[in-house]
């Protein structure tokens, strides 16, 4: 198993414009979670999905941020219109874990670098 | 409300000397704490959890529920260490089941 992919590695957009960040879980795993990573803030939740379903959006920052998953296999965050604040690195992440049980290991992306000027 | 705290965003020691990086939990009931790791141009990966008593890349970490911590040791740092260290709380039973992380510290080992 190549383990969790994401694309795209590196996205420059500009202001304004639509992003959509793209994730594929490790087959069998039932847990989906989007992170983004910053200096200031470290590793915060952004969304967290169990069986396709979205358990917890809490940590979505705005309106502009919304993600969706159609199947077992695919996930993307969408950010409409973006932001230079947005500029961070956007981790996927999944897991066999899921609601009512501990998520003991995360199995991680590379990451998508996210710049936008 | 941060569930997980780590008060230092970085930390510098040189190679040979322990080193504690230091991780606060806030959570009422019975928590599974670990920690992760993310080496320069890999993905983050787990390094221990507290509940299998391990010791990893001669790295340790115990669980001290009446202060709260979960700090992680090694009693003689390597360069190869030098790596950004991620506490971890993860919850159960009726609860979401969601994986909540401190802030991070960026560990540098000078040689």
């Amino acid at each position: 198993d190549a383990g969790v992919i994401q694309s795209p590695r590196h996205e420059v957009t500009e202001m304004g414009q639509e992003v959509t960040l793209r994730c594929k879980p490790i087959s069998g795993h039932n847990s989906l979670f989007w992170y983004r990573q910053t200096m200031m803030r470290g590793l915060e939740l952004l969304i967290y999905f169990n069986n396709n379903v979205p358990i917890d959006d809490s940590g979505m920052p705005e309106d502009r941020f919304s993600a969706k998953m159609p199947n077992a296999s695919f996930s993307t965050l969408k950010i409409q219109p973006s932001e230079p604040r947005d500029s961070a690195v956007y981790f996927c992440a999944s897991s066999i874990g899921g609601v009512g049980k501990r998520n003991e290991k995360l199995f991680f992306g590379s990451g998508t670098q996210l710049s936008v000027l | 409300a941060q569930r997980v705290t780590q008060p230092e965003k970085l930390l510098s020691v040189f190679k040979g000397a322990p080193v504690e990086l230091k991780c606060n939990y806030s959570y009422s009931g019975s928590p599974e704490l670990f920690w992760y790791v993310q080496y320069s141009r890999q993905r983050l990966q787990l390094l221990l959890r507290h509940i299998s008593r391990e010791s990893i890349k001669g790295f340790t970490a115990d669980l001290n529920k009446g202060e709260t911590s979960f700090h992680l040791k090694k009693p003689f740092a390597q360069e190869e260490d030098s790596a950004m260290y991620y506490c971890a709380l993860s919850e159960g039973g009726s609860t979401l089941g969601r994986l909540y992380f401190g802030r991070g510290t960026q560990l540098t080992v000078w040689p």
